[in-house]
């Protein structure tokens, strides 16, 4: 199985200031079709995931642009360029290429 | 608006069974790769089972290999999750992905004796 490993597991920041997490994978997640079935993922206190990135860069409907998605092969990376208040909760890595698919242990961030 | 509705979890003893179901609305349904996740109180989310648009292919996690069947209806616009032989470990909040972009709410089932 593939495995995600995130860093930092928690991360405290400054309101205004940037965040970085990472995501590395076990294997490549380049799929035979030449797609990276990698996903960003932000849970906020007491509501379902919501998708932010697909395919490590394309960010979704209604992801404001200080979020950004960046890598390839088996480093990967989310950036804030400025935190804000709305921005608290566990982010998720997630790969789809390889069964089982599977999530790397989130990155609890707050303020 | 893609909109998922999850119902049928609870409470259920150590080896019983419960069905899961995810109503659609909002999208074409029949188009999309359908997924039951989960997430044990205060974890991280975990992939259960997954099915393709027609239904024809399944895929399961190791952990609930033989016990659990993942099912659609698309004429109904529907998603199930048969669960037998329920453990502990298998409580969790299980949510409905269409997708894997949207998501239902979640619904809570316990094992528990």
């Amino acid at each position: 199985d593939v495995v995600m490993t995130q860093s930092p597991l928690s991360l405290p920041v400054t309101l205004g200031q940037p965040a970085s997490i990472s995501c590395k994978s076990s294997q490549s997640l380049v799929h035979n079709d030449g797609h990276t079935y990698f996903s960003w993922f932000l849970q906020r206190p007491g509501q379902s995931p919501r998708r932010l990135f697909s395919e490590v860069s394309k960010r979704d409907s209604g992801v404001p642009d200080r979020f950004s998605g960046s890598g390839s092969d088996t480093n990967f990376t989310l950036k804030i360029s400025r935190v804000e208040a709305e921005d608290v909760g566990v982010y998720y890595c997630m790969q789809h290429g390889h069964w089982p698919h599977n999530f790397g242990q989130g990155t609890n961030l707050d303020i | 608006e893609v909109q998922l509705v999850e119902s049928g979890g609870g409470l259920v003893q150590p080896g019983g069974s419960l069905r899961l179901s995810c109503a659609g609305s909002g999208f074409k349904f029949s188009s999309y790769w359908m997924s039951w996740l989960r997430q044990a109180p205060g974890k991280g989310l975990e992939w259960v089972a997954h099915t393709r648009p027609d239904g024809g292919d399944k895929w399961y996690v190791d952990s609930v290999q033989g016990r659990f069947t993942i099912s659609r209806d698309n004429t109904k616009n529907s998603l199930f999750l048969q669960m037998n032989s329920l453990r502990a470990e298998d409580t969790a909040v299980y949510y409905c992905v269409g997708n894997v972009a949207s998501w239902g709410q979640g619904t809570l089932v316990t094992v528990s004796s």
